[in-house]
């Protein structure tokens, strides 16, 4: 596609609810991560695949967290049992490769959990 | 990040005026990105320095980074309306990183018309 495409845009949940988020990056981008955007906050780093494999998963903020890209093109963010601390913008972004400059980022996906 | 300050947190100007918003890492920077983003929106990237001294141009935005590679300013002449965003730095601290950014807070500028 033409940019980084993200779904749902908005996802209202219940607190214990499972939630998956979905990644479309740009064709042909090796690289894809996932931030975590609280209100009035910069993004914070989640994690980073490198085609298939999951490179760094050192910034998921619990083993509720989880995320697959399996192909190597699309991504889900899943969320297990959410929490009202999950609420905030999850942000995705790819990249050509490593140091390439620009990471393009998707519109986002907003949880609110309720 | 607290690694990473933006000043200021929030910037309100009239349209016209020029406007300066500055970003300081606590470590030397491999690199270092601006992005902008509106409110439920995705970051649009603006200009990425890697080099001490380095000051690159895109319209009317300037951004420099300090020789010593730990301070970088984003400066905006005669501001419009379409300025209005959130400016966020993003930090690559490491050559062999594996590219994933590390952001600051952000600076909410507000262009009054």
């Amino acid at each position: 596609g033409a940019g980084v495409s993200q779904s749902p845009r908005y996802k209202v949940a219940k607190r214990g609810q499972d939630v998956a988020l979905r990644c479309d990056p740009i064709s042909g981008h090796v690289s894809l991560f996932w931030y975590q955007q609280a209100l009035g906050q910069g993004p914070e780093f989640l994690t980073y695949f490198q085609n298939e494999a999951q490179l760094d998963k050192s910034g998921l903020p619990s083993d509720r967290f989880f995320a697959e890209r399996p192909e190597g093109s699309v991504s889900t963010l899943k969320i297990q049992r959410t929490q009202q601390e999950d609420s905030a913008v999850y942000l995705c972004a790819s990249s050509l490769g490593l140091h390439t400059g620009e990471l393009f980022f998707g519109e986002g996906s907003r949880l609110t959990v309720l | 990040s607290q690694e990473l300050e933006q000043s200021p947190q929030s910037l309100i100007v009239q349209e016209g005026k020029n406007l300066t918003i500055n970003c300081t890492s606590s470590k030397t920077l491999y690199g270092l990105y601006w992005y902008k983003q509106k409110y439920g929106e995705g970051l649009i990237f603006l200009m990425m320095l890697q080099k001490g001294g380095e000051e690159k141009s895109h319209e009317k935005i300037t951004a420099k980074l300090d020789e010593k590679k730990q301070q970088s300013s984003l400066h905006i002449t005669a501001s419009q309306p379409s300025h209005a965003g959130i400016y966020l730095c993003g930090a690559d601290w490491a050559r062999g990183s594996q590219g994933n950014l590390i952001f600051g807070k952000g600076t909410k500028l507000s262009v009054k018309p």
